[in-house]
């Protein structure tokens, strides 16, 4: 299995709901990346998780939760979101230390929030 | 800190056409990784190709080939012989060789279009 699996591909949100993002991967990665990239623009790193513990937050909003329940899964909660957090949530995973191999990323969740 | 330029925002070029598109990077590291992704209208990124910058020798991926320039610290992609599922944007990345936190820097991204 060579892939970085994102549900659900598509969400529609209200500013007072809660939902959550996932992301799996079975590659025996042991980093797992959150990005958030707006139309035409470069992904921008939102979260790092190395061996499940978080080791890097790219001082992104409390509205956004992380969470590392295992080595394969990535989790995103979302609560309380703008507008402005309409975006596309890319899940990324790779080798630590990293290789030349790079990162594998998942073909995102598009969240519209309303 | 390292800094990623594509200072193109898009490119067109003819189907069976070459095109070349330009990346420059900033980094006082000695050794790293260049990378090309591909994100096509269906979101994934896609690793096109990959360069060590201790190997002196262009990486080539059938029809994808770079120009690595360590020294101009330029790293540009090639494509042959374009074909329509080429269309897509297209993101130049650094990262670090080494490092528990390394991770990637992107360019801003270019645009190509295949014309039928």
């Amino acid at each position: 299995d060579t892939e970085v699996t994102q549900t659900p591909k598509h969400l529609v949100m209200g500013m007072t709901n809660k939902k959550s993002l996932k992301c799996e991967q079975h590659m025996g990665h042991r980093a797992m990346y959150w990005y958030k990239q707006k139309a035409k623009k470069p992904p921008e790193l939102m979260f790092v998780y190395s061996y499940e513990k978080l080791s890097i937050n790219e001082s992104v909003p409390s509205r956004f939760s992380p969470e590392c329940p295992n080595s394969s899964l990535l989790n995103l909660h979302l609560h309380a979101l703008q507008p402005e957090d309409s975006a596309l949530y890319l899940c990324a995973s790779s080798q630590v230390p990293l290789t030349g191999n790079g990162y594998t990323f998942g073909s995102g969740t598009r969240l519209t929030v309303v | 800190a390292q800094t990623v330029t594509q200072s193109q925002p898009e490119m067109s070029v003819q189907e069976a056409e070459t095109v070349t598109l330009s990346c420059t990077y900033d980094t006082s590291e000695n050794n790293y990784y260049l990378f090309w992704y591909k994100q096509p209208p269906s979101r994934q990124m896609i690793l096109v190709i990959r360069q060590e910058a201790y190997k002196q020798q262009n990486a080539t991926e059938n029809r994808f080939s770079v120009n690595f320039q360590k020294a101009a610290k330029s790293f540009s992609l090639k494509i042959s012989d374009s074909q329509l599922g080429d269309t897509a944007m297209y993101f130049c990345a650094f990262m670090n060789h080494t490092g528990a936190n390394s991770k990637l820097t992107f360019g801003k991204g270019i645009t190509l279009s295949v014309r039928p």
